[in-house]
């Protein structure tokens, strides 16, 4: 069976950095694109990137190019999240999603990430 | 233009069919893609290439694709059927993202 198992909530400041993790279980985790999703009352879902972890090929929607990091462990098979410098903006759930094909097949169970002074 | 559109929400009486909608430019050349998604729970796929169910889900839900427009029927409609229903397609751009749907607030009445 395959599972997305995702790390806890997060209640963060602006300006610190964090990290969620997605840990993959049930398949071959370097065969697939994994990726991470956003989701926020007024903009729905969104694709920010995906990782390939097989060799690392990395792709960013041009909305969160520059803004985080996408990257994938294959010795752990864990997907990670990333960012440097957070933002209240960024306060969302976050999913990581396998594609399969060109689409979503496998989600994780969302991290809510809350960005607040 | 490089988005997809749906109705915001649609409401459908228990036992009725329903038709959510998606449109956008990308629809005439890429298969739609369907996620159902209940309060507090990540999206779940319902439908993908138009017109093919996951193992586990009901075979009322049947989807659909004409020009610009992909359409995710259900037949028979379940107070469990409730939910927001997000479309997604795949986009012209090479980064191999898709784009989704702003969502449908299904209510079964």
């Amino acid at each position: 069976e395959v599972q997305l198992v995702q790390s806890r909530a997060e209640v963060k400041k602006p300006g610190e950095s964090l990290k969620i993790s997605c840990k993959a279980s049930g398949y071959s985790f370097f065969s697939y694109w994994i990726g991470w999703v956003r989701q926020t009352p007024g903009k729905g879902l969104e694709w920010m990137g995906i990782v390939y972890p097989g060799d690392s090929d990395t792709k960013y929607s041009p909305s969160f190019q520059g803004q985080v990091t996408i990257s994938a462990d294959k010795s752990i098979n864990t997907a990670y999240l990333q960012w440097s410098t957070l933002k209240s903006s960024d306060s969302a759930m976050y999913y990581c999603a396998r594609r399969t094909g060109w689409y979503i097949d496998h989600w994780g169970q969302g991290t809510l990430v809350t960005v607040s002074s | 233009s490089s988005e997809v559109t749906q109705d915001p929400a649609v409401s459908v009486a228990v036992g009725q069919t329903v038709r959510i909608t998606c449109q956008g430019d990308s629809l005439r050349s890429y298969y739609a893609t369907w996620y159902q998604q209940k309060p507090g729970q990540p999206p779940v796929l319902v439908m993908y290439g138009n017109n093919n169910r996951p193992s586990g889900i009901p075979d009322r839900f049947s989807g659909s694709s004409s020009g610009n427009t992909a359409t995710l029927t259900i037949t028979g409609a379940q107070a469990e059927d409730e939910a927001d229903y997000y479309c997604n397609s795949r986009d012209s751009s090479d980064n191999g993202l898709g784009l989704f749907g702003g969502g449908t607030k299904l209510t079964v009445l």
